[in-house]
């Protein structure tokens, strides 16, 4: 119940174009969704959040959507460039514990 | 705002010895740090929850006597990994919570025990 199953592995992406990367959970406790952006050697750096009374948050190129009765949520990166390429973390939690539950992770290429 | 740091950056130790690390957030008060660790190409594994004043709540499979935890203040927690062993060697990574529970991340401790 406390697992976060994301996908893919990895991915590869032409600059300009959409990555996409998708997360599923089971636990209907969890309310809030954080993707986290990683480069190699650093901490994880908040990307965006979202949490569940709305189904859409856009950030820029960044766009969570979120699909509550699925219980998946998957982050969008519009306009893909080569800074982008990174490890991707999708991540749930509930307010009772604050405990941050980390999906598998996706490395995202994006080639120039 | 909202920065959080971890010194060392990088440590080499030999096996049997302890290692300090230390977790600051810099502009803000945290009630609630988070201890994780990170395997090459791994997702990062929540080991305990670190909470101002109180003992630290471990999560399962972790050894509460191997990692000590200790949160003396607001602003600094510190993880302790005691007679570290290679297995021992990982990526260390802290978070501390602020304002409507969001968790800022460390730039992480590299950890080489040889």
């Amino acid at each position: 119940q406390q697992q976060v199953k994301q996908s893919p592995q990895s991915l590869i992406v032409q600059k300009g174009g959409i990555s996409i990367i998708n997360c599923a959970y089971e636990n209907t406790a969890f309310d809030y969704f954080p993707w986290y952006q990683q480069f190699p050697g650093k901490g994880p750096a908040l990307l965006i959040a979202i949490r569940p009374d709305v189904s859409e948050k856009k950030e820029g190129r960044f766009t969570i959507s979120f699909n509550k009765s699925a219980k998946q949520f998957s982050l969008h990166i519009m306009d893909s460039q080569p800074g982008d390429s990174a490890t991707y973390f999708c991540a749930a939690s509930s307010s009772n514990t604050g405990k941050l539950i980390f999906g598998q992770g996706t490395t995202l290429q994006v080639k120039p | 705002g909202a920065v959080v740091s971890q010194h060392p950056s990088w440590v080499i130790c030999k096996s049997g010895t302890s290692v300090k690390i230390e977790c600051r957030s810099l502009d803000f008060q945290a009630t609630t740090m988070f201890w994780y660790r990170q395997f090459p190409k791994q997702s990062l594994m929540l080991m305990a929850t670190s909470n101002e004043g109180s003992k630290a709540t471990y999560e399962q499979g972790v050894e509460k006597d191997k990692f000590l935890i200790n949160h003396a203040s607001l602003t600094l927690s510190t993880l302790t990994v005691t007679s570290a062993h290679p297995e021992d060697s990982s990526f260390y990574i802290c978070s501390a919570e602020g304002l409507a529970g969001l968790q800022f991340f460390g730039p992480g401790t590299r950890l080489t025990v040889l």
